[in-house]
């Protein structure tokens, strides 16, 4: 079955620090993809990113990036000079396919990122 | 993404009763997703349809949930006789193909609170 593991439940930083949120996956499908989505105090989840299993290259966009490495299953989010508004909670998802069709988002638990003055 | 309706915001019940949850997908999509997070976990897939199909529903509770997506009008996820345990938000999910591969359009949710 398909899992995916952000070991860090909690993380607290001082504004501008850099943080990098884990995240660790198991598939067997050689095609997936890999989700990044925020969530907000205000409960709506923020589509991040989506990245797919054949391309590994890193991603920037702005104080965001990503770093997909195959061999460690893994798929970590950094955000460079935190901000208070970056506060919220951080979910890592895998795409697995299902049997009649279509597919499903297998999230990981959650990373709640607290970022302090 | 705000193109995915879903009404109402919040939503008490009391035990026992039911609960409707209403998704609008994003126009133009016919393929619909609805998944449950519970407190303090992340979300969980309950069952995909198109319309007038259920396609998947191995995450749906065995009894007291069901949910469609008629020809017309919204995909409804409903829960006969709420318990407490229910008490969750319901997140759908639409998408214009077959497969999830672009990004998961969704709606801002309902928070079923069950009193």
């Amino acid at each position: 079955a398909q899992k995916v593991t952000q070991a860090q439940t909690e993380i607290s930083v001082v504004e501008k620090e850099d943080v990098t949120l884990d995240c660790v996956y198991e598939t067997r499908d050689t095609t997936y993809y890999l989700f990044w989505y925020k969530q907000p105090p205000s409960g709506e989840l923020v589509f991040l990113i989506r990245r797919n299993s054949f391309d590994e290259q890193n991603e920037i966009s702005g104080r965001y990036s990503w770093n997909f490495q195959k061999s460690t299953s893994s798929f970590n989010f950094t955000i460079t000079a935190s901000q208070v508004v970056d506060s919220a909670v951080y979910f890592c998802a895998l795409s697995e396919a299902l049997t009649g069709g279509g597919n499903k988002l297998t999230f990981g638990t959650g990373t709640q990122l607290k970022v302090e003055l | 993404n705000a193109g995915v309706m879903q009404n109402p915001r919040h939503l008490v019940r009391r035990r026992g009763q039911e609960a409707r949850l209403r998704c609008s997908p994003m126009k133009g999509h016919s393929h619909v997703y609805w998944y449950r997070q519970l407190p303090e976990e992340g979300l969980k897939f309950m069952v995909y349809l198109q319309k007038e199909n259920i396609i998947d529903e191995s995450g749906m509770p065995k009894e007291r949930f069901s949910a469609e997506f008629p020809k017309e009008g919204p995909s409804i996820l409903r829960i006969q006789q709420v318990v407490r345990g229910d008490s969750a938000a319901y997140f759908c999910a639409s998408s214009p193909l077959r497969v999830l591969w672009t990004e998961a359009f969704f709606g801002q949710g309902t928070r079923l609170t069950v009193v």
